[in-house]
C-alpha cells in the first residue's frame, strides 16, 4: 500500500516552454502533497506543500509564478514549470501524506527534467 | 527550527566492515526521524523510522538506528557492509508547521563500499 507515482519519469523540453509533472497517490487519499527538487549530488529541498483544494504554500526562495502547483483532487497534484530554463533542470520528487498518519510521507519515484 | 545534520558527506568502508552513518538532529520537541536510501537516478526508499517507543529501530536490509535523546543523535549502522549498500543515504526529520508535518532532509552521505 501507500504507492505514489509520477509521470513522466523523465522529460526533455526546450528553453522557454512549460512542462507539467503529475503526482498521483494510487491507493490512498492524499490530503497533503509535497514537491521537492534535487540537484545532482545534492539533497532534496522542499519547494512547496499543498492541501487538496487549497493554494500551495511555497518555501522561502521558491518562485510561485514559475512553479505552479495544483492539487485539485485527493489523488492528483501537478507541478508546472513555466518558461523553463536550463537552470531548472533537476530531479523533481513528489510525496504525499494521507489521513492515516500526521507525519509520514510516501515518496514518488521522481521526474528528471532536462531543459535544453 | 528543527533540522538534521549529517556528519560526513562521504563514507568509505570495506566489504564486510561496519557501516556507521552519523545524524544529529535539533528539535525542541520529540522528533520523528527517518533514514532513506537513494540509488543513482532513482527515488527514495525508506530504510527505517523512529516515532515513539523503542529507541533501537530495525529497518530493511540489515540496517538499524538508535535514537539517543541525550546526544540528539540518530546514527545508522549495519554490522557488515555489502557492495549493494553503496548509495546515498539521507537522514530526515518531520517538522511541524501549521498544516501538519513536513519532512526536511539532511545533506546526505554517500557510502562507498570497497571490495
Amino acid at each position: 500500500g501507500a504507492v505514489v507515482s509520477q509521470h513522466p519519469s523523465w522529460v526533455i523540453c526546450k528553453s522557454g516552454t512549460s512542462v507539467k509533472i503529475e503526482c498521483r497517490s494510487l491507493d490512498f487519499q492524499a490530503t497533503t502533497m509535497f514537491w521537492y527538487r534535487q540537484f545532482p549530488k545534492q539533497s532534496l529541498m522542499l519547494m512547496a506543500t499543498s492541501n487538496e483544494g487549497s493554494k500551495a504554500t511555497y518555501e522561502q526562495g521558491v518562485e510561485k509564478d514559475k512553479f505552479l502547483i495544483n492539487h485539485a483532487s485527493l489523488t492528483l497534484s501537478t507541478l508546472t514549470v513555466t518558461s523553463a530554463h536550463p537552470e531548472d533542470s533537476s530531479f523533481y520528487i513528489c510525496s504525499a501524506r494521507g489521513t492515516g498518519s500526521a507525519y509520514e510521507q510516501y515518496f514518488g519515484p521522481g521526474t528528471r527534467l532536462t531543459v535544453t | 527550527a528543527q533540522s538534521v545534520t549529517q556528519l560526513g558527506s562521504h563514507v568509505s568502508v570495506s566489504e564486510g566492515a561496519l557501516v556507521l552513518l552519523r545524524c544529529n538532529y535539533s528539535s525542541s520537541v520529540p522528533p520523528y526521524l527517518f533514514w532513506y536510501v537513494q540509488y543513482p537516478n532513482q527515488g527514495l526508499q525508506l530504510l527505517l523510522k523512529y516515532t515513539t517507543g523503542a529507541t533501537l529501530v530495525k529497518g530493511i536490509n540489515g540496517f538499524e538506528a538508535e535514537f539517543k535523546k541525550s546526544e540528539t543523535s540518530f546514527h545508522l549502522t549495519k554490522p557488515s557492509a555489502h557492495m549493494s549498500d553503496a548509495a546515498e543515504y539521507f537522514c530526515a526529520v518531520s517538522v511541524f508547521y501549521t498544516g501538519g508535518f513536513k519532512t526536511i532532509f539532511g545533506a546526505g552521505t554517500r557510502l562507498f563500499v570497497k571490495a
